[in-house]
């Protein structure tokens, strides 16, 4: 059985602040994705990274970082400088990578970002 | 533009009362999926359909039925339905595994079951 957790379930910082999103997965499989998802005010779902875990390298996008650590079996997402855009649920989420393998998402963690 | 269709967008349903939540995409993927999302809960997985012909239960299946019969149509139905089902319900459809290219997921529709 797979299982994400995402111990935050509400943050709120001041814009400018970094903040840091933890998630930790489990699973049995020796192969497997990660990926972030951000659902804004809004509703819908935003694709933000996938990550497999062969490759255990840092990966920074703009004010976005993700951190993998596959000893801990954390997949932790910074965000630097934050703005009151940042403002959204953000989903870590797991899959297999054989066959037609489903999503598990973590609870979510709800960043708040005021001015 | 390519992408999964869902409707409606929200509907107010009577408890006891059948629905059918549609979803369509357009990109031709073998796999869909149905979720659905509560507050404090995340997203759960209700029902897939790895390809047209075959169906799967996921976490929550329960008071929901799928079918699937062609490649872009994967209707969700509640036959009876219950005050806790009210949640927003996400489709989603993929071309292989979720970290393949091309995870694709709606915009939700917003049910409430009264």
């Amino acid at each position: 059985a797979q299982k994400v957790t995402q111990a935050q379930t509400e943050i709120s910082v001041v814009e400018k602040e970094d903040v840091t999103l933890d998630c930790v997965y489990e699973t049995r499989d020796t192969t497997y994705y990660l990926f972030w998802y951000k659902q804004p005010p809004s509703g819908e779902l935003v694709f933000l990274i996938r990550r497999n875990s062969f490759d255990e390298q840092n990966e920074i996008s703009g004010r976005y970082s993700w951190n993998f650590q596959k000893s801990t079996s954390s997949f932790n997402f910074t965000i630097t400088a934050s703005q009151v855009v940042d403002s959204a649920v953000y989903f870590c989420a797991l899959s297999g990578m054989s066959g037609y393998s489903t999503l598990t998402f973590g609870k979510g963690t709800m960043l708040l970002v005021s001015p | 533009i390519a992408g999964i269709t869902q409707a409606p967008t929200s509907q107010i349903l009577a408890a006891g009362r059948r629905m059918t939540l549609r979803c369509t995409q357009d990109m031709r993927h073998n796999a869909m999926y149905w979720y659905r999302q509560d507050l404090g809960l995340g997203l759960r997985l209700i029902h897939y359909s790895n390809t047209a012909g075959t169906t799967g239960k996921g976490e929550v299946p329960d008071g929901y039925s799928v079918s699937r019969a062609n490649t872009d149509d994967f209707p969700l139905t509640l036959a009876s339905a219950v005050p806790s089902q009210t949640s927003v319900y996400f489709c989603a459809s993929s071309e292989g595994p979720p970290g393949a290219p091309g995870y694709t997921f709606g915009s939700g529709t917003r049910l409430t079951v009264v």
